[in-house]
């Protein structure tokens, strides 16, 4: 069965550094996600991807992120300039129609 | 916000029914509700979805009442895998709907030999 997959696994930068997260969605999907998960709270949402462009996206998501499909596969999103509380997990999720998303195992990163 | 209310933790006997209640007394006509769950720290794995019928899947089975104010997600024969937390969420689906989940703090359901 088809998965969606994530690069790194687990990520470790220094604060004020760029990192940029790797998605690799199921085939045919089209709708891509990312939401985050600090230690112990909540699954956040953080923005929404369609047909090349930003959907929606939460208060979370400043200036300091973006996204891209920058070879058509790969969903990435990028942290500019890392804080010590954007450490936390991220799930990248994608669904080939709106109603549906399956979620990826997720990136842990973490800002020293 | 979550629109739902579910209770913070659970157990269940292994190989038996484990029925996990949600409240959603809020929820609109063109709302649906949907379950996730997340063991550990792994990614939320879709579950089921509904919007007024009782659903089943291999997974599990979603009973809704008749007025939609509440849910059960029933999984017929808990295993000590299905320990995990469990999100009950509502959602509205459509051309201009948006596409977010919203998470609450769901239950966490332990499964006991």
């Amino acid at each position: 069965e088809p998965e969606v997959t994530q690069t790194p696994s687990h990520q470790v930068t220094q604060m004020g550094q760029e990192v940029i997260l790797r998605c690799v969605p199921i085939s045919n999907h089209l709708y891509f996600y990312w939401y985050r998960q600090i230690l112990g709270q909540k699954v956040e949402f953080l923005v929404s991807f369609y047909n090349n462009e930003i959907s929606e996206k939460s208060e979370i998501f400043d200036d300091q992120f973006s996204v891209e499909r920058p070879d058509g596969s790969n969903f990435t999103l990028k942290i500019r300039s890392t804080k010590l509380e954007d450490s936390a997990m991220y799930f990248c999720a994608t669904g080939r129609l709106t109603y549906e998303q399956y979620f990826g195992p997720g990136t842990r990163l973490t800002v020293t | 916000d979550a629109k739902t209310t579910q209770p913070t933790s659970m157990d269940c006997a292994e190989g038996r029914a484990a029925n996990l209640p949600c409240n959603h007394s809020t929820i609109s006509g063109n709302e649906y509700v949907y379950w996730y769950r997340q063991i550990h720290s792994q990614g939320p794995q879709y579950i089921i979805h509904g919007l007024k019928n009782n659903e089943t899947n291999e997974m599990a089975s979603l009973i809704i009442t008749e007025d939609r104010k509440s849910s059960t997600l029933i999984l017929p024969h808990a295993t000590l895998r299905d320990t995990a937390v469990y999100y009950c969420i509502v959602r509205e689906i459509g051309r201009n709907a948006g596409n977010m989940l919203t998470f609450g703090g769901g239950t966490r359901l332990m499964v006991k030999p």
